[in-house]
């Protein structure tokens, strides 16, 4: 059906204070992905799903940072104790996931979630 | 470690005269290299990718692996070029894990 689908598209929250960003891939996509841009950046890696497999947390800046992920569906970005340096759009993706790794794959992105920390 | 450099922030150039978006690149292994799109208001998209030897809206890049570059190029750019480009590598971490090191992109200004 639709492609990648994120929300809140837009989320202003106070320093300190916990936020949660979702993402619904496109059905059937295994590899799911989480990336960050700062204004005047460019894509950060955050956090890599792939199947049942353990996520690759490499990308993650801190232990604030965490997601989880609903089998091969939804998954949710988390926040804790938000900080000013952490407003950013918040930009996930999914893909195919059928080689095993994603080298080669396309990407196909959501709209991203636009967070600001006052 | 693996870095994606794009030196241009902004890039803007007359309908019709040919562009180059340079990309440069850091990487040990063989890298997978690609270019993602951005269009006002639309979502990222994948432009293309080495691995497919393909030109897509006119666009093609070359890997040089001697100058660790994938400059993307079209002869002669249209309006509906303007966008903001990002090159991608795509690089093996070990142990089965790869990431996708994207540069800070370059934004594309086609001035009629």
């Amino acid at each position: 059906g639709a492609g990648v689908s994120q929300s809140p598209s837009n989320k202003v929250t106070e320093k300190g204070k916990d936020v949660e960003l979702r993402c619904d891939p496109i059905s059937g996509h295994t590899a799911l992905y989480w990336y960050r841009q700062r204004l005047g950046q460019g894509l950060e890696f955050l956090i890599y799903f792939q199947g049942n497999s353990a996520p690759d947390k490499s990308g993650l800046p801190s232990d604030r940072f965490s997601a989880e992920r609903t089998g091969e569906s939804v998954s949710t970005l988390t926040i804790q104790r938000t900080q000013q340096e952490d407003s950013a759009v918040y930009l996930c993706a999914s893909s195919f996931g059928t080689s095993g790794s994603w080298v080669g794959e396309t990407q196909y992105f959501g709209p991203g979630t636009r967070l600001l920390v006052l | 470690a693996q870095r994606v450099t794009q030196p241009e922030k902004l890039l803007s150039v007359f309908k019709g005269a040919p562009v180059e978006l340079k990309c440069n690149y850091s990487y040990s292994g063989s890298p997978e290299l690609f270019w993602y799109v951005q269009y006002s208001r639309q979502r990222l998209q994948l432009l293309l990718r080495h691995i497919s030897r393909e030109s897509i809206k006119g666009f093609t890049a070359d890997l040089n692996k001697g100058e660790t570059s994938f400059h993307l190029k079209k002869p002669f750019a249209q309006e509906e070029d303007s966008a903001m480009y990002y090159c991608a590598l795509s690089g093996h971490l070990g142990a089965g894990s790869y990431q996708l090191t994207f540069g800070k992109g370059t934004k594309l200004s086609v001035i009629p």
